[in-house]
């Protein structure tokens, strides 16, 4: 069964320093990444996604995303984090074959604190 | 502008009370989608719509009904809401299954 794995609920850093979210998938086939982030009292907004080709994704609000098959990995980067970046993030897994086509499967989030 | 939107946006009911919750989008979005929202969960899928009288279940499809009459709306029904429903609710349209999806604002549901 499909599965998407956010190993960190919580991370802080501070602002200026570099980020990194990880997400590890659990999907038969060639998957689609997708990483949405939800800021505090909102909907969720798509940052990037990756459906095939480069596996270095660039994003909205400088971020990044690097798909790599063998570690069946969809890690989230940005190089210097700002106070507003504050918020909860999500990792997503598509299935886009046949049946199950349609089906949208969510990490459980981690929540980013940034330190000014 | 376009967007997705949901009403009510808070809803406090009782056990048993049947309840809809209405989404609605102006995009043309062939894909609508319901999901819940739990602390320490994530968002976990309730029911998905590929297209207007297409719908088929998602992780968490217990408990709720859906219809796709209109290709804009997409009511998320609870026949007999119960405590364990209690839950922020978010609706989400795209043009396909696996396009860019565009969630409403939310609706938070408390069940007594």
């Amino acid at each position: 069964a499909q599965s998407v794995t956010q190993p960190d609920i919580h991370i802080t850093v501070s602002e200026g320093a570099s980020l990194e979210l990880r997400c590890n998938y659990s999907y038969g086939a060639t998957p689609y990444l997708f990483w949405y982030v939800q800021s505090p009292g909102q909907g969720l907004q798509l940052l990037l996604k990756y459906f095939s080709g480069d596996t270095l994704v660039q994003g909205i609000k400088g971020f990044e995303a690097e798909f790599k098959r063998s570690q069946s990995s969809f890690n989230l980067r940005k190089p210097s984090v700002h106070w507003s970046d504050a918020a909860e993030y999500f990792c997503a897994v598509g299935a886009g074959r046949g049946s199950t086509l349609g089906r949208l499967y969510f990490g459980r989030g981690t929540q980013l604190t940034v330190w000014p | 502008e376009a967007q997705v939107t949901q009403n009510p946006r808070y809803l406090i009911t009782v056990t048993g009370k049947k309840l809809t919750v209405t989404c609605s989008q102006n995009m043309n979005h062939e894909y609508m989608s319901w999901y819940r929202q739990d602390p320490g969960l994530g968002l976990r899928q309730i029911y998905y719509s590929m297209n207007v009288e297409v719908t088929d279940k998602g992780d968490v499809p217990e408990g709720y009904k859906v219809s796709r009459k209109e290709k804009r709306n997409f009511p998320l029904i609870l026949e007999s809401p119960s405590p364990n429903q209690t839950s922020l609710y978010f609706c989400a349209s795209s043009w396909s299954g696996l396009g860019t999806q565009y969630f409403g604002p939310g609706t938070r549901l408390l069940v007594l």
